[in-house]
């Protein structure tokens, strides 16, 4: 069954403090991708990866950092988050036409 | 820049009503829309896809049509049910793009 797991599920952090959400994938697939979602504002994407060490600038990826160094995982990394970065994300992987995508990650900062 | 909206944001129905939810898209140079139900506290799950060439996919109670044209799709829930509430998502994907663009959603309450 194609899986796509995000860690934690739920986190509250306090602003400055690095963290990190994790996302790994059992399909093997190339493009991986991280979105946010905001009340009214739909899905937007963060970050995506075409492959190992091969990552590119979404539409809103401003405080966000990613890594790409195995096929499996693509973590997105808040180096010194702040409150308007409190939000939905999800991490998602591509295949052809199908779009898998993990139960999502509530962080909020305060 | 494509720009997809869902309307309505918010629908309440009694249980077995056929209902339809809009979304519109502002580039029809669209590769395929899909359409994702999303639960509080879970993922989204793919619902339906319509590639750029077709005009509807059915699955079950529900079927999505797409008017490339017009920048159009609908979402199609015959006989609803209390375990169809949950948010609808509409994500096209422009050619030569790999990411989706999505709408804001419909949040569905059917009510028992």
């Amino acid at each position: 069954e194609a899986q796509v797991t995000q860690n934690p599920r739920y986190l509250i952090t306090v602003t400055g403090k690095k963290l990190t959400v994790t996302c790994s994938q059992n399909m093997n697939h190339e493009y991986m991708s991280w979105y946010r979602q905001d009340p009214g504002l739909g899905l937007r994407q963060i970050y995506y990866s075409m492959n190992v060490e091969v990552t590119d600038k979404g539409d809103v990826p401003e405080g966000y950092k990613v890594s790409r160094k195995e096929k499996r995982n693509f973590p997105l990394i808040l180096e010194s988050p702040s409150p308007n970065q409190t939000s939905l994300y999800f991490c998602a992987v591509v295949f052809g036409t199908e779009a898998f995508f993990g139960q999502g990650t509530r962080l909020t900062v305060v | 820049k494509q720009e997809v909206t869902q309307i309505p944001a918010a629908l309440s129905v009694p249980e077995g009503e056929n209902l339809v939810l809009n979304c519109s898209f502002t580039d029809s140079a669209i590769y395929n829309l899909q359409w994702f139900r999303q639960d509080p506290g879970k993922g989204l799950t793919s619902l339906l896809l319509i590639q750029s060439s077709q005009r509807e996919q059915t699955s079950g109670r529900l079927n999505a049509s797409l008017d490339k044209s017009s920048g159009r799709s609908t979402l199609y829930i015959a006989a609803s049910q209390p375990g169809d509430s949950a948010t609808y998502l509409c994500a096209v994907k422009d050619t030569g793009r790999r990411a989706l663009t999505f709408g804001s959603g419909t949040r569905l309450q059917v009510q028992p």
